[in-house]
């Protein structure tokens, strides 16, 4: 089994400020990771796959890279509606992994 | 736009089977365009893949899952449904039943049910 870990578990960030969530994999997910964002009593809503391609919808301020084993997610201005617990998830093998979860949260 | 919603009991005793139904609306899950899946969250935790199926009934459970994990289709519904034996509270979570589009993305999801393992 792929085991996903993201760091930190917690991020404390101002609004307008710049976040940068990561993401590790236990072998190489090649480019077939994801990110998805979940805010309390709520389904997780897909953002970004294919490391760095943004789902329909999403605002330009959500940006994924990396490939291999290291991705980062960072999100440039944080909007309030932006504060929220992320998951990465690996598509590589057809057996899926998440991570453990970012909270991001208001400082 | 495609929806789905979860439907079961809340509440399964230990050793039991849980059994939850996905029903699909705004698509067909005859159209062989994606596949369909089961995720779930244990309360305040990380999400766990269960399984997928495919409209023609192949399926793909999670290892650590397997089996205990049964995943069927009913295409004459639109409704694909899960099955999880010998439950226990480390079951205890919320279930979600998802779209799979390309590799292994979750795209559309519903909006999840509590299943709670009690005596």
């Amino acid at each position: 089994e792929i085991v996903m870990t993201q760091s930190p578990a917690t991020l404390s960030v101002s609004p307008g400020e710049r976040a940068t969530l990561s993401c590790r994999a236990s072998q190489s997910v090649s480019s077939n990771l994801a990110w998805y964002q979940q805010k309390p009593g709520q389904a997780p809503r897909l953002l970004i796959y294919g490391a760095s391609t943004r789902a329909t919808g999403i605002p330009a301020r959500f940006s994924g890279s990396g490939s291999g084993t290291e991705f980062t997610l960072t999100i440039s201005s944080l909007q309030s509606e932006d504060f929220a617990v992320y998951y990465c998830q690996q598509y590589n093998n057809w057996s899926y992994t998440f991570g453990q979860g970012t909270k991001l949260e208001i400082k | 736009q495609v929806q789905l919603q979860e439907s079961g009991p809340g509440l399964v005793k230990p050793s039991q089977t849980l059994s939850l139904t996905c029903t699909v609306s705004g698509g067909s899950i005859s159209s062989g365009d994606y596949y369909w899946s089961w995720i779930r969250q244990p309360p305040g935790k990380g999400l766990e893949w269960i399984g997928y199926i495919y409209y023609s009934g192949s399926t793909y459970y999670n290892p650590s899952l397997k089996s205990r994990v049964t995943i069927s289709v009913d295409t004459s519904k639109n409704q694909f449904s899960l099955k999880l034996s010998s439950v226990t509270a480390a079951d205890t979570a919320v279930y979600y039943c998802a779209r799979v589009v390309g590799l292994g993305l979750f795209d559309y999801w519903g909006q999840g049910t509590l299943v709670t393992v009690s005596s």
